[in-house]
């Protein structure tokens, strides 16, 4: 079956950079999104199609793609982002969803 | 801001079939014009895509589950519901419904979430 892999943990200190990447096969052709997940506050989509910020999201958040990668990056990181990122997509005929595995972010 | 809330059984027996339902705080679920998914979360675990039923009634489903799975839209109700057949301890999870859009060029993403459910499969 198809794999999404994300890092299970990235950490940056506030005001720094975190750099969470998911690689798939399928990437190339599908698009990615990505969710936070705070503990206690629900699930939050930040980033769809590849790049695009919904609205309400902060801009320090972006999205972006390269072959079989896509990144989610998050600048001048605040305390508030510590949580738990899940990148999503389909698998190469676009009908099955796949979520990667989930990257905790510690903002130390 | 569309709020969903999911219910339903908190305790499950092996061998016996899960239900669920998820009501929205407006009228998106009767008005058939988005489509809706269940996804599940085993505690400490990642998140696992359950199913869909688009807006024209048709579904699909996680095929590691698609033997046991039933998604379905009552209109009447306003409710979105699923069934999971046959459940063991690995069906223990926070169960969440989700506002689902879903195009040819985009494929399939999640907008609004539900809170979850917590579902526990013991004797």
């Amino acid at each position: 079956s198809y794999e999404l892999t994300q890092p299970p943990s990235v950490s940056v200190s506030p005001g720094q950079t975190a750099r969470i990447t998911c690689s798939g096969d399928a990437l190339p052709k599908q698009y990615a999104y990505w969710y936070q997940q705070k503990s206690g506050q629900g699930t939050v989509l930040v980033i769809y199609k590849d790049s695009e910020r919904p609205s309400g999201i902060p801009e320090r958040f972006s999205g972006s793609s390269s072959g079989t990668t896509v990144t989610l990056t998050i600048s001048g990181v605040q305390a508030e982002d510590e949580a738990d990122y899940y990148c999503q997509s389909a698998d190469s005929s676009g009908t099955y969803v796949v979520f990667g595995g989930g990257t905790r972010l510690t903002v130390l | 801001q569309l709020q969903l809330q999911e219910s339903g059984s908190g305790l499950v027996k092996p061998s016996q079939t899960l239900s669920l339902t998820c009501a929205d705080s407006g009228a998106s679920i009767s008005s058939g014009g988005y489509s809706w998914s269940w996804i599940r979360q085993p505690p400490g675990k990642g998140l696992e895509w359950i199913g869909y039923i688009y807006h024209s009634g048709s579904t699909y489903y996680n095929p590691s589950l698609k033997s046991r799975v039933t998604i379905s839209v009552d209109r009447s109700k306003k409710q979105l519901s699923l069934k999971l057949s046959s459940v063991t301890a690995a069906d223990t999870a926070v169960y969440y419904c989700a506002r689902t859009i879903i195009t040819m060029l985009q494929g399939a993403y999640f907008d609004y979430w539900g809170q979850g459910t917590l579902v526990a499969v013991s004797s």
